[in-house]
This record gives structure tokens, sequence and C-alpha cells, in this order.
């Protein structure tokens, strides 16, 4: 599966959106994006995943570049709850594991 | 709409020991997938199963082995504990082998302590 690249740590202030980054430049054509994040002493929660297309759900928007070689996690209205470990994945389109990095840890402030 | 169920939440051995853990996946899924995650690192893949057989396994030794059940039901057994094999381990759930096309679910885990 193709590396993905974040930051280790970001700020957010309460009520602002979170804009998480991803770079994966050495991504496949049949490799999807997913990101999941990871509340402390939780498991890991699926939030969403693409392919080309940007794509929205009840929890985040996922903005992939036309080249695919980055993305974009967008929490539109980022609450003190959203505070987790965000792990961007890159996963081959028939091989149902998934690989983790650090992730990034987004920190919501008051 | 149950999602993906483990137990014990928490369990302690000592060195020596051997564990089982165990997982019930999200109603309508067939396949189970286990991970260990060790303090402040991503999980790590230790083996996945469906239709009651292994179907890919990580990296970790003979040690750890697994069962899947008719329900789709899943154990984790470890022999021989280490001090290392301390760590949360998940258990995730997903509908077939279908990949990138259908996400994984988790459980809050396991936390194994050993002693």
């Amino acid at each position: 599966d193709a590396k993905t690249t974040q930051p280790p740590s970001m700020d957010c202030a309460e009520g602002r959106a979170a804009n998480l980054p991803c770079n994966h430049s050495t991504i496949s054509g049949n490799e999807y994006v997913y990101w999941y994040r990871q509340i402390h002493s939780q498991g890991p929660q699926y939030i969403i995943h693409g392919l080309k297309n940007n794509e929205t759900n009840e929890m985040a928007s996922l903005i992939i570049t036309e080249d695919r070689k980055s993305s974009t996690l967008i929490l539109p209205h980022a609450t003190l709850r959203d505070t987790a470990v965000y792990y961007c994945i890159v996963r081959v389109a028939l091989n149902s594991t998934l690989t983790f990095g650090k992730g990034t840890m987004l920190l919501v402030s008051p | 709409d149950a999602g993906v169920t483990q137990s014990p939440t928490h369990l302690i051995k000592t060195r020596g020991q051997q564990v089982t853990l165990r997982c019930s996946p999200k109603s309508g899924h067939d396949t189970v997938s286990w991970y260990q995650q060790a303090l402040g690192q991503g999980p790590q893949f230790i083996f996945q199963y469906y239709e009651e057989e292994e179907r890919q396994r990580g990296n970790f030794p003979d040690r750890f082995s697994g069962h899947q059940f008719p329900n789709y039901s899943s154990e984790l057994n470890v022999n021989a504990l280490l001090l290392g094999d301390s760590a949360l381990y998940l258990c995730a759930s997903s509908l077939g082998l279908a990949g990138g096309r259908s996400p994984l679910h988790f459980g809050n885990g396991t936390r194994l302590t050993v002693t």
C-alpha cells in the first residue's frame, strides 16, 4: 500500500472548520483514500473514504486533488468531541487490511 | 444495530500464560480482522478470517492464532505471553473481501496487560 504523510499535530478552535491534510504521492489508480479517527481509549472510527471524486457524509468531507497525490479531510464545525488522532490510510481495492501510520493528533479548544 | 463487540474489556495475565479474546462482528458482516495497538502507536494487522479460514496474516509469530465460528464471531489466542504482548487488541469487521470498497468497523478493544 502507498505510504501517507500527515502532520503530527494540529489545533483548531471550537466551531471552526478543521482541515487535515494528507500526502500520498505514490498512490496507485486502484487505491482508495480512507480516514479513520481514534478517540482516547476507543477503537478507530470510520469517517469517510474515496477513490477519485470528492465525498461528503454526515461526519466530514473528503477533498482529493485531481492528481490524487494528496487529500484533505474537512470537519466543517469542529467540536471538543472531535479531539482525536486522525489516520489517513491508502488501501488497495482488493486488499481488505489497513496499514496505520502515526496519524495527526487534532486538538479542538474552546 | 449492534456494532463490533469485544470481550473482555480489560485483562491482566502473567508472563507465560495463555489468553483468549473474543469478538462479535457488526450485524451483516462476515469478515473479522484482528489488530494489535501498542501504546502510542497505530494499530498493526495480525490476521483476518473469512469463511472460517485465515485469509491474510501480518508479521506476527505463531503464538498468535485465531478462529472464526459459523456465526462469524471470532477468537484471538495468544500463547506463552510476553511482556511485549501488552497492548490494546482490536477486532474489526467488514463485508466479504471487498477490500477498498467496504469500510472496516472496529470494536473498542481489549486492553491486555502482561505482568
